[in-house]
């Protein structure tokens, strides 16, 4: 069975940390993988990865994927409150759109 | 651009009865849109794939007759639930692609819709 599994499930972390979250699959016809931040409603699009070992950066936010480990990460620095969220890992398939996603991590910044 | 709209966005119904959830795509056509649901502090899980002017596709586990979508028009899609209990409480929410739009990109997620049976 495909699965997308991300970990750690929370984090609590103080303005200023860097942290790193982790996202493993297995999928069969693999495409792509996104990351997503979602506070109250509708997901938000960070990044679209598709080739390994390619940084996708955007302002203190960046993530990288390594397709032989099946694996990708997110990094943020300097966090800050606003940083509090789940942040969603997804994989895409091929021959179109389906996407499935992963438990999320929750990360609270503290102030 | 690429403004999806869910409504409502929050809605409560007793036992047995049926609540309709709409999805429109304000600024584009979608072919294509995803119905996910979300419990608290949960992913999103895939329920179904509705294609414009067909049948919807769903996912293993997600009882088609109970979850019923209509795709009618290039830019809303409607998730019914039928004789809802209250397991079926939960966060439900849609994605849209636009037509003819690059694999390549993100899907576009509607506010989403929070639905408590009682």
């Amino acid at each position: 069975e495909d699965k997308v599994v991300q970990s750690p499930l929370s984090l609590v972390v103080h303005e200023g940390d860097t942290v790193t979250l982790n996202c493993s699959y297995e999928v069969t016809n693999f495409r792509s993988l996104l990351w997503y931040k979602q506070e109250k409603k509708a997901p938000t699009f960070l990044f679209m990865l598709t080739s390994s070992g390619i940084e996708k950066k955007s302002g203190r936010l960046s993530s990288i994927l390594d397709k032989k480990e099946l694996f990708s990460i997110l990094n943020i620095t300097a966090t800050q409150t606003g940083d509090s969220a789940v942040y969603l890992c997804a994989v895409a398939y091929t021959g179109g759109f389906k996407t499935i996603f992963g438990a999320g991590t929750r990360l609270f910044v503290k102030a | 651009g690429a403004v999806v709209s869910q409504h409502p966005s929050r809605v409560i119904c007793k036992s047995g009865t049926s609540v309709k959830i709409e999805c429109r795509s304000l600024d584009f056509q979608a072919t294509t849109m995803f119905w996910y649901r979300q419990f608290p502090k949960q992913s999103l899980m895939l329920m179904a794939t509705s294609n414009e002017g067909s049948k919807a596709t769903y996912e293993q586990g997600v009882e088609k007759d109970k979850f019923l979508i209509n795709h009618a028009s290039l830019t809303l899609s409607t998730l019914t639930v039928t004789s809802a209990h209250p397991e079926d409480s939960s966060f439900y929410i849609c994605s849209a692609t636009k037509s003819g739009q690059n694999f390549n990109s993100p899907l576009h997620f509607g506010n989403g819709t929070r639905l408590t049976v009682t």
